[in-house]
Protein backbone atom coordinates (compact mmCIF):
# COMPACT_ATOMS: atom_id res chain seq x y z
CA UNK A 1 0.00 0.00 0.00
CA UNK A 2 1.25 3.50 -1.12
CA UNK A 3 2.55 5.42 2.22
CA UNK A 4 1.10 8.96 2.47
CA UNK A 5 3.18 12.18 2.03
CA UNK A 6 2.24 15.50 2.83
CA UNK A 7 2.10 18.48 1.89
CA UNK A 8 1.81 17.75 -1.99
CA UNK A 9 3.60 21.11 -2.33
CA UNK A 10 5.43 23.19 -0.61
CA UNK A 11 6.66 26.97 -2.05
CA UNK A 12 9.95 28.63 -0.51
CA UNK A 13 11.78 31.13 -0.28
CA UNK A 14 16.02 30.49 -0.41
CA UNK A 15 16.77 30.24 3.43
CA UNK A 16 13.56 28.93 4.56
CA UNK A 17 13.20 25.46 6.02
CA UNK A 18 10.59 23.04 5.38
CA UNK A 19 9.59 19.26 6.33
CA UNK A 20 8.02 16.28 4.61
CA UNK A 21 5.83 14.05 5.86
CA UNK A 22 5.52 10.14 4.88
CA UNK A 23 3.19 8.08 6.95
CA UNK A 24 2.16 4.24 6.15
CA UNK A 25 -0.52 1.74 7.57
CA UNK A 26 2.25 -0.82 7.75
CA UNK A 27 4.72 -1.70 9.80
CA UNK A 28 7.98 -0.77 8.29
CA UNK A 29 11.38 -2.27 8.12
CA UNK A 30 12.70 0.92 6.36
CA UNK A 31 12.55 3.99 4.55
CA UNK A 32 14.04 5.68 1.58
CA UNK A 33 13.95 9.21 0.18
CA UNK A 34 14.39 10.39 -3.42
CA UNK A 35 14.64 13.90 -5.04
CA UNK A 36 13.46 13.91 -8.72
CA UNK A 37 14.02 16.82 -10.84
CA UNK A 38 11.76 17.26 -14.06
CA UNK A 39 12.24 14.83 -16.90
CA UNK A 40 15.09 13.19 -14.49
CA UNK A 41 15.47 10.01 -12.92
CA UNK A 42 14.93 9.83 -8.92
CA UNK A 43 18.60 10.75 -7.13
CA UNK A 44 18.71 8.54 -3.85
CA UNK A 45 19.13 10.69 -0.51
CA UNK A 46 18.97 8.42 2.22
CA UNK A 47 17.79 5.41 3.32
CA UNK A 48 16.94 4.88 7.31
CA UNK A 49 15.98 1.51 8.94
CA UNK A 50 13.55 0.87 11.46
CA UNK A 51 15.27 1.20 15.26
CA UNK A 52 14.61 5.18 15.10
CA UNK A 53 17.60 6.28 13.26
CA UNK A 54 17.92 9.89 12.05
CA UNK A 55 19.88 10.99 9.42
CA UNK A 56 21.60 13.70 7.73
CA UNK A 57 22.90 14.99 4.21
CA UNK A 58 24.34 18.00 4.11
CA UNK A 59 21.58 20.58 5.51
CA UNK A 60 18.58 17.57 4.59
CA UNK A 61 18.36 15.47 7.24
CA UNK A 62 15.42 13.00 8.24
CA UNK A 63 14.17 10.88 11.12
CA UNK A 64 12.21 7.58 11.08
CA UNK A 65 9.63 7.09 13.90
CA UNK A 66 9.64 3.19 13.60
CA UNK A 67 5.91 3.22 15.79
CA UNK A 68 4.42 5.68 14.57
CA UNK A 69 5.15 4.16 10.66
CA UNK A 70 6.21 7.62 9.88
CA UNK A 71 9.45 9.45 8.57
CA UNK A 72 9.99 13.13 7.73
CA UNK A 73 12.34 14.86 5.66
CA UNK A 74 14.19 18.34 6.70
CA UNK A 75 15.49 21.02 4.63
CA UNK A 76 16.84 23.63 6.81
CA UNK A 77 18.73 26.66 4.69
CA UNK A 78 16.93 25.85 1.53
CA UNK A 79 18.89 26.36 -1.29
CA UNK A 80 17.55 26.89 -5.09
CA UNK A 81 18.86 23.38 -6.03
CA UNK A 82 17.06 21.68 -3.73
CA UNK A 83 13.80 22.25 -5.92
CA UNK A 84 11.89 19.52 -7.18
CA UNK A 85 10.15 16.61 -6.12
CA UNK A 86 10.52 14.22 -3.12
CA UNK A 87 9.28 10.79 -3.21
CA UNK A 88 9.40 8.60 -0.12
CA UNK A 89 9.94 5.15 -0.71
CA UNK A 90 8.52 2.24 2.16
CA UNK A 91 9.81 -1.25 2.34
CA UNK A 92 7.26 -3.18 4.82
CA UNK A 93 8.45 -5.66 7.38
CA UNK A 94 8.25 -8.90 6.55
CA UNK A 95 7.70 -8.28 2.97
CA UNK A 96 9.37 -8.39 -0.50
CA UNK A 97 11.95 -5.69 0.63
CA UNK A 98 10.82 -3.88 -2.70
CA UNK A 99 9.94 -0.31 -1.54
CA UNK A 100 6.78 1.21 -2.57
CA UNK A 101 6.69 5.28 -3.48
CA UNK A 102 4.59 7.97 -1.88
CA UNK A 103 2.70 10.34 -4.27
CA UNK A 104 5.28 13.28 -3.93
CA UNK A 105 5.86 16.63 -2.65
CA UNK A 106 6.36 19.36 -4.83
CA UNK A 107 9.23 22.08 -3.41
CA UNK A 108 10.23 25.55 -5.37
CA UNK A 109 12.53 27.43 -3.47
CA UNK A 110 12.37 31.03 -5.21
CA UNK A 111 15.24 33.54 -4.58
CA UNK B 1 26.96 6.01 -5.38
CA UNK B 2 26.25 3.33 -7.98
CA UNK B 3 25.79 4.04 -11.85
CA UNK B 4 22.88 3.08 -13.73
CA UNK B 5 22.00 3.99 -17.16
CA UNK B 6 19.16 3.47 -19.34
CA UNK B 7 19.09 4.36 -23.00
CA UNK B 8 17.55 5.59 -25.17
CA UNK B 9 16.44 8.85 -23.02
CA UNK B 10 13.47 9.58 -25.34
CA UNK B 11 11.61 7.61 -28.23
CA UNK B 12 8.84 8.82 -30.44
CA UNK B 13 7.38 5.73 -32.24
CA UNK B 14 4.48 4.49 -34.66
CA UNK B 15 1.30 2.71 -33.19
CA UNK B 16 2.05 -0.81 -33.12
CA UNK B 17 6.08 -1.00 -33.20
CA UNK B 18 7.73 -2.15 -30.40
CA UNK B 19 10.31 -0.68 -28.47
CA UNK B 20 13.17 -1.83 -26.52
CA UNK B 21 14.96 0.16 -23.43
CA UNK B 22 17.79 -0.67 -22.27
CA UNK B 23 19.06 -0.44 -17.90
CA UNK B 24 22.72 -1.24 -17.50
CA UNK B 25 24.45 -1.19 -14.08
CA UNK B 26 27.75 0.22 -14.80
CA UNK B 27 30.40 -0.29 -12.01
CA UNK B 28 28.20 -2.95 -10.11
CA UNK B 29 26.51 -5.74 -10.69
CA UNK B 30 22.73 -6.22 -9.88
CA UNK B 31 20.83 -9.56 -9.73
CA UNK B 32 17.29 -7.40 -9.23
CA UNK B 33 16.47 -4.76 -11.18
CA UNK B 34 12.90 -3.02 -11.27
CA UNK B 35 10.94 -1.08 -13.91
CA UNK B 36 8.84 1.32 -13.26
CA UNK B 37 6.29 3.94 -15.28
CA UNK B 38 5.88 7.33 -14.03
CA UNK B 39 3.06 9.75 -15.18
CA UNK B 40 3.47 13.23 -15.46
CA UNK B 41 3.31 14.59 -11.46
CA UNK B 42 2.46 10.69 -10.42
CA UNK B 43 4.51 8.39 -8.57
CA UNK B 44 6.61 5.90 -9.06
CA UNK B 45 4.06 2.74 -10.24
CA UNK B 46 6.21 -0.33 -10.04
CA UNK B 47 5.67 -2.49 -13.30
CA UNK B 48 8.00 -5.56 -12.86
CA UNK B 49 11.09 -7.01 -10.70
CA UNK B 50 13.67 -8.28 -13.44
CA UNK B 51 15.94 -11.29 -12.01
CA UNK B 52 18.84 -12.51 -13.69
CA UNK B 53 18.94 -15.78 -15.26
CA UNK B 54 15.07 -16.08 -14.10
CA UNK B 55 11.55 -14.96 -15.58
CA UNK B 56 10.27 -11.33 -14.37
CA UNK B 57 8.31 -10.98 -11.68
CA UNK B 58 4.84 -8.48 -12.81
CA UNK B 59 3.00 -6.47 -10.49
CA UNK B 60 -1.23 -7.53 -10.68
CA UNK B 61 -2.25 -5.10 -13.90
CA UNK B 62 0.89 -5.65 -15.88
CA UNK B 63 0.59 -7.20 -19.16
CA UNK B 64 3.38 -9.53 -19.51
CA UNK B 65 3.02 -10.49 -23.04
CA UNK B 66 2.82 -6.21 -23.62
CA UNK B 67 5.68 -5.71 -21.28
CA UNK B 68 8.49 -8.06 -22.38
CA UNK B 69 11.46 -8.48 -20.04
CA UNK B 70 15.03 -9.97 -20.54
CA UNK B 71 17.79 -9.83 -18.01
CA UNK B 72 20.37 -12.01 -19.49
CA UNK B 73 23.04 -10.51 -17.69
CA UNK B 74 23.98 -9.20 -14.40
CA UNK B 75 24.08 -5.71 -15.70
CA UNK B 76 21.67 -5.48 -18.32
CA UNK B 77 17.83 -5.82 -18.12
CA UNK B 78 15.80 -5.10 -21.32
CA UNK B 79 12.20 -3.72 -21.36
CA UNK B 80 10.64 -4.21 -24.47
CA UNK B 81 6.91 -2.82 -25.07
CA UNK B 82 5.42 -4.75 -27.95
CA UNK B 83 3.08 -3.38 -30.65
CA UNK B 84 2.77 0.08 -28.20
CA UNK B 85 -0.02 1.86 -28.98
CA UNK B 86 -0.67 5.97 -27.70
CA UNK B 87 -1.82 4.69 -24.20
CA UNK B 88 1.60 3.30 -23.54
CA UNK B 89 3.17 6.76 -23.63
CA UNK B 90 4.83 7.36 -20.25
CA UNK B 91 8.41 7.99 -18.73
CA UNK B 92 9.82 4.75 -17.93
CA UNK B 93 12.54 4.04 -15.43
CA UNK B 94 14.45 1.33 -14.16
CA UNK B 95 16.57 1.26 -11.23
CA UNK B 96 18.87 -1.49 -9.77
CA UNK B 97 19.42 -2.53 -6.14
CA UNK B 98 22.50 -2.22 -4.20
CA UNK B 99 22.12 -4.69 -1.28
CA UNK B 100 25.09 -2.60 1.64
CA UNK B 101 24.73 -4.56 4.81
CA UNK B 102 20.98 -4.22 6.23
CA UNK B 103 19.94 -1.45 3.69
CA UNK B 104 18.47 -1.94 -0.23
CA UNK B 105 19.63 0.87 -1.54
CA UNK B 106 17.75 1.51 -4.83
CA UNK B 107 19.80 3.39 -8.26
CA UNK B 108 17.93 4.94 -10.94
CA UNK B 109 18.74 4.84 -14.70
CA UNK B 110 17.57 8.48 -15.99
CA UNK B 111 14.32 7.51 -17.63
CA UNK B 112 13.39 7.09 -21.11
CA UNK B 113 10.30 9.11 -21.99
CA UNK B 114 8.19 7.02 -24.46
CA UNK B 115 6.14 8.77 -26.95
CA UNK B 116 3.78 6.58 -29.46
CA UNK B 117 1.99 8.20 -32.39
Amino acid sequence: QQPVQSPQAVILREGEDAVINCSSSKALYSVHWYRQKHGEAPVFLMILLKGGEQKGHEKISASFNEKKQQSSLYLTASQLSYSGTYFCGTEASGGSYIPTFGRGTSLIVHP
Amino acid sequence: GAVVSQHPSWVICKSGTSVKIECRSLDFQATTMFWYRQFPKQSLMLMATSNEGSKATYEQGVEKDKFLINHASLTLSTLTVTSAHPEDSSFYICSARVRDLAKNIQYFGAGTRLSVL
